[in-house]
Protein backbone atom coordinates (compact mmCIF):
# COMPACT_ATOMS: atom_id res chain seq x y z
CA UNK A 1 0.00 0.00 0.00
CA UNK A 2 1.21 3.68 -0.71
CA UNK A 3 2.74 5.24 2.52
CA UNK A 4 3.89 9.03 3.61
CA UNK A 5 5.50 8.69 6.97
CA UNK A 6 7.19 11.62 8.82
CA UNK A 7 8.49 11.58 12.53
CA UNK A 8 5.46 10.95 14.53
CA UNK A 9 7.11 12.10 17.63
CA UNK A 10 7.76 15.53 18.27
CA UNK A 11 11.40 17.36 17.72
CA UNK A 12 12.71 19.77 20.21
CA UNK A 13 15.61 21.13 19.27
CA UNK A 14 17.84 24.79 21.05
CA UNK A 15 17.47 27.93 19.35
CA UNK A 16 20.36 27.84 16.78
CA UNK A 17 20.92 24.38 16.15
CA UNK A 18 19.96 22.99 13.02
CA UNK A 19 16.62 20.79 12.64
CA UNK A 20 16.18 17.64 10.17
CA UNK A 21 12.64 16.53 9.56
CA UNK A 22 12.13 13.33 7.66
CA UNK A 23 10.08 12.07 5.05
CA UNK A 24 9.91 8.72 3.45
CA UNK A 25 7.60 7.32 0.64
CA UNK A 26 6.55 4.01 -0.59
CA UNK A 27 4.71 2.57 -3.02
CA UNK A 28 5.13 6.74 -4.67
CA UNK A 29 6.64 7.69 -8.09
CA UNK A 30 6.07 11.45 -7.14
CA UNK A 31 7.12 13.83 -10.07
CA UNK A 32 7.64 16.11 -7.02
CA UNK A 33 7.72 16.46 -3.33
CA UNK A 34 6.62 19.01 -1.03
CA UNK A 35 6.76 20.90 2.17
CA UNK A 36 4.18 23.15 4.11
CA UNK A 37 4.27 24.54 7.60
CA UNK A 38 1.11 24.73 9.35
CA UNK A 39 0.57 26.67 12.55
CA UNK A 40 -2.11 25.63 15.17
CA UNK A 41 -5.90 26.51 13.94
CA UNK A 42 -4.60 27.58 10.26
CA UNK A 43 -4.34 26.26 6.67
CA UNK A 44 -1.09 24.52 5.37
CA UNK A 45 1.82 27.42 4.08
CA UNK A 46 3.85 26.41 1.06
CA UNK A 47 7.54 26.84 1.76
CA UNK A 48 9.47 24.50 -1.06
CA UNK A 49 9.19 22.12 -4.11
CA UNK A 50 11.41 20.29 -5.07
CA UNK A 51 11.47 18.01 -7.95
CA UNK A 52 12.62 14.10 -8.77
CA UNK A 53 15.39 15.29 -11.19
CA UNK A 54 16.77 17.79 -8.17
CA UNK A 55 18.75 16.71 -5.55
CA UNK A 56 18.86 20.13 -3.49
CA UNK A 57 16.63 22.88 -2.94
CA UNK A 58 17.37 26.26 -0.47
CA UNK A 59 15.43 28.77 0.30
CA UNK A 60 17.01 31.24 2.70
CA UNK A 61 17.54 28.91 5.80
CA UNK A 62 15.80 26.33 4.51
CA UNK A 63 17.13 23.10 2.47
CA UNK A 64 15.30 20.13 1.15
CA UNK A 65 17.10 17.08 -0.54
CA UNK A 66 14.84 14.39 -2.66
CA UNK A 67 16.46 10.98 -2.95
CA UNK A 68 14.20 8.89 -5.32
CA UNK A 69 16.64 5.94 -5.08
CA UNK A 70 15.88 6.09 -1.04
CA UNK A 71 12.25 7.51 -1.78
CA UNK A 72 13.28 10.10 1.16
CA UNK A 73 13.32 13.91 1.35
CA UNK A 74 14.93 15.52 4.42
CA UNK A 75 14.13 19.07 5.30
CA UNK A 76 16.28 21.26 7.05
CA UNK A 77 16.24 24.53 8.89
CA UNK A 78 19.07 26.17 9.81
CA UNK A 79 19.81 28.57 12.39
CA UNK A 80 16.61 27.49 14.06
CA UNK A 81 14.48 30.30 16.02
CA UNK A 82 11.48 29.92 18.34
CA UNK A 83 9.30 31.09 15.68
CA UNK A 84 9.96 28.15 13.57
CA UNK A 85 8.09 26.03 16.05
CA UNK A 86 4.98 24.26 13.79
CA UNK A 87 4.13 20.97 12.09
CA UNK A 88 5.86 20.87 8.53
CA UNK A 89 3.94 18.53 6.34
CA UNK A 90 5.99 16.76 3.70
CA UNK A 91 3.65 16.48 0.34
CA UNK A 92 3.35 14.72 -2.96
CA UNK A 93 1.69 13.93 -6.25
CA UNK A 94 -0.93 11.68 -6.47
CA UNK A 95 -0.77 11.55 -10.12
CA UNK A 96 -3.55 12.59 -11.76
CA UNK A 97 -2.58 16.12 -12.39
CA UNK A 98 -2.33 18.31 -9.37
CA UNK A 99 -3.28 16.32 -6.53
CA UNK A 100 -1.31 16.54 -3.45
CA UNK A 101 -1.26 13.55 -0.51
CA UNK A 102 0.24 14.72 2.51
CA UNK A 103 2.23 13.20 5.09
CA UNK A 104 1.76 12.82 8.96
CA UNK A 105 3.85 15.96 9.75
CA UNK A 106 6.39 16.36 12.02
CA UNK A 107 5.84 18.89 15.25
CA UNK A 108 8.74 21.40 16.01
CA UNK A 109 9.61 22.80 18.90
CA UNK A 110 12.25 25.27 18.98
CA UNK A 111 13.53 25.80 22.13
CA UNK A 112 15.58 29.06 23.69
CA UNK B 1 -0.01 33.43 -4.97
CA UNK B 2 -3.51 33.52 -4.05
CA UNK B 3 -5.56 34.52 -1.15
CA UNK B 4 -8.36 32.40 0.01
CA UNK B 5 -10.67 33.14 2.43
CA UNK B 6 -13.58 30.35 4.24
CA UNK B 7 -17.07 30.98 5.92
CA UNK B 8 -18.06 29.88 8.21
CA UNK B 9 -14.23 30.12 10.34
CA UNK B 10 -16.54 27.54 12.80
CA UNK B 11 -19.52 26.08 13.88
CA UNK B 12 -21.49 23.56 16.29
CA UNK B 13 -23.75 21.62 14.97
CA UNK B 14 -26.54 19.10 15.25
CA UNK B 15 -26.43 15.58 14.17
CA UNK B 16 -28.72 14.82 11.31
CA UNK B 17 -28.41 18.28 10.22
CA UNK B 18 -26.12 20.03 7.13
CA UNK B 19 -23.82 22.91 6.91
CA UNK B 20 -22.07 24.73 3.68
CA UNK B 21 -19.15 25.86 3.77
CA UNK B 22 -17.93 28.33 1.40
CA UNK B 23 -14.22 29.11 -0.19
CA UNK B 24 -13.71 32.41 -2.26
CA UNK B 25 -10.11 33.17 -3.68
CA UNK B 26 -8.90 36.72 -4.97
CA UNK B 27 -7.80 35.29 -8.54
CA UNK B 28 -9.35 32.96 -10.92
CA UNK B 29 -7.95 29.18 -10.80
CA UNK B 30 -9.17 26.33 -12.84
CA UNK B 31 -8.98 23.27 -10.03
CA UNK B 32 -9.99 23.98 -6.19
CA UNK B 33 -9.43 22.01 -3.55
CA UNK B 34 -11.73 20.17 -0.60
CA UNK B 35 -9.35 18.39 2.19
CA UNK B 36 -10.77 17.05 5.98
CA UNK B 37 -8.36 17.58 9.09
CA UNK B 38 -9.64 15.12 11.43
CA UNK B 39 -8.34 16.16 15.36
CA UNK B 40 -4.59 15.32 15.81
CA UNK B 41 -4.49 14.15 11.89
CA UNK B 42 -3.21 14.80 8.57
CA UNK B 43 -5.04 16.35 5.60
CA UNK B 44 -7.14 14.37 3.73
CA UNK B 45 -7.91 15.09 0.28
CA UNK B 46 -12.01 14.78 -0.16
CA UNK B 47 -12.51 16.15 -3.70
CA UNK B 48 -11.25 18.16 -6.06
CA UNK B 49 -13.98 21.22 -8.10
CA UNK B 50 -12.69 22.01 -11.00
CA UNK B 51 -15.83 24.57 -12.71
CA UNK B 52 -18.27 23.46 -15.64
CA UNK B 53 -17.63 20.16 -14.37
CA UNK B 54 -18.83 17.64 -11.58
CA UNK B 55 -16.51 17.33 -8.97
CA UNK B 56 -13.96 14.37 -8.51
CA UNK B 57 -13.53 12.56 -5.45
CA UNK B 58 -11.08 10.27 -3.70
CA UNK B 59 -12.02 6.76 -2.39
CA UNK B 60 -13.97 6.71 0.88
CA UNK B 61 -15.92 10.42 -0.14
CA UNK B 62 -19.47 10.22 -1.70
CA UNK B 63 -21.34 13.38 -3.48
CA UNK B 64 -24.45 12.46 -1.15
CA UNK B 65 -22.51 13.44 1.59
CA UNK B 66 -20.29 15.90 0.73
CA UNK B 67 -21.98 17.48 -2.21
CA UNK B 68 -19.66 20.46 -3.94
CA UNK B 69 -20.44 23.23 -6.13
CA UNK B 70 -17.99 25.29 -8.21
CA UNK B 71 -20.36 27.84 -10.10
CA UNK B 72 -17.34 30.35 -11.52
CA UNK B 73 -13.22 30.15 -11.31
CA UNK B 74 -13.57 32.01 -8.08
CA UNK B 75 -15.84 30.16 -5.78
CA UNK B 76 -16.85 26.95 -4.33
CA UNK B 77 -19.35 25.48 -1.86
CA UNK B 78 -18.98 21.81 0.06
CA UNK B 79 -22.18 20.64 2.03
CA UNK B 80 -21.16 18.11 4.83
CA UNK B 81 -24.91 16.28 4.89
CA UNK B 82 -26.45 14.84 7.53
CA UNK B 83 -23.98 14.79 9.96
CA UNK B 84 -22.35 12.53 12.54
CA UNK B 85 -20.00 12.85 15.74
CA UNK B 86 -17.85 11.71 12.66
CA UNK B 87 -17.75 14.85 10.60
CA UNK B 88 -16.36 17.02 13.41
CA UNK B 89 -13.01 18.19 11.74
CA UNK B 90 -11.34 21.16 10.06
CA UNK B 91 -12.41 21.45 6.48
CA UNK B 92 -10.10 23.05 4.27
CA UNK B 93 -9.91 24.63 0.80
CA UNK B 94 -7.22 24.96 -1.45
CA UNK B 95 -6.12 26.32 -5.07
CA UNK B 96 -3.25 25.87 -7.05
CA UNK B 97 -0.95 28.77 -8.09
CA UNK B 98 -2.50 30.48 -11.00
CA UNK B 99 0.85 30.59 -12.18
CA UNK B 100 1.25 26.72 -12.76
CA UNK B 101 4.20 26.00 -9.61
CA UNK B 102 2.11 23.31 -8.04
CA UNK B 103 2.10 24.86 -5.20
CA UNK B 104 -1.15 24.61 -3.44
CA UNK B 105 -2.37 27.74 -0.91
CA UNK B 106 -4.85 26.92 1.60
CA UNK B 107 -7.53 28.38 3.05
CA UNK B 108 -7.85 29.04 7.35
CA UNK B 109 -10.24 26.35 7.59
CA UNK B 110 -13.26 25.50 9.36
CA UNK B 111 -13.63 24.05 12.32
CA UNK B 112 -16.78 21.71 12.85
CA UNK B 113 -17.86 20.13 15.94
CA UNK B 114 -20.86 18.31 15.59
CA UNK B 115 -22.98 17.49 18.56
Amino acid sequence: SQKIEQNSEALNIQEGKTATLTCNYTNYSPAYLQWYRQDPGRGPVFLLLIRENEKEKRKERLKVTFDTTLKQSLFHITASQPADSATYLCALDAGGGNKLTFGTGTQLKVEL
Amino acid sequence: SAVISQKPSRDICQRGTSLTIQCQVDSQVTMMFWYRQQPGQSLTLIATANQGSEATYESGFVIDKFPISRPNLTFSTLTVSNMSPEDSSIYLCSVEDPQGTYEQYFGPGTRLTVT
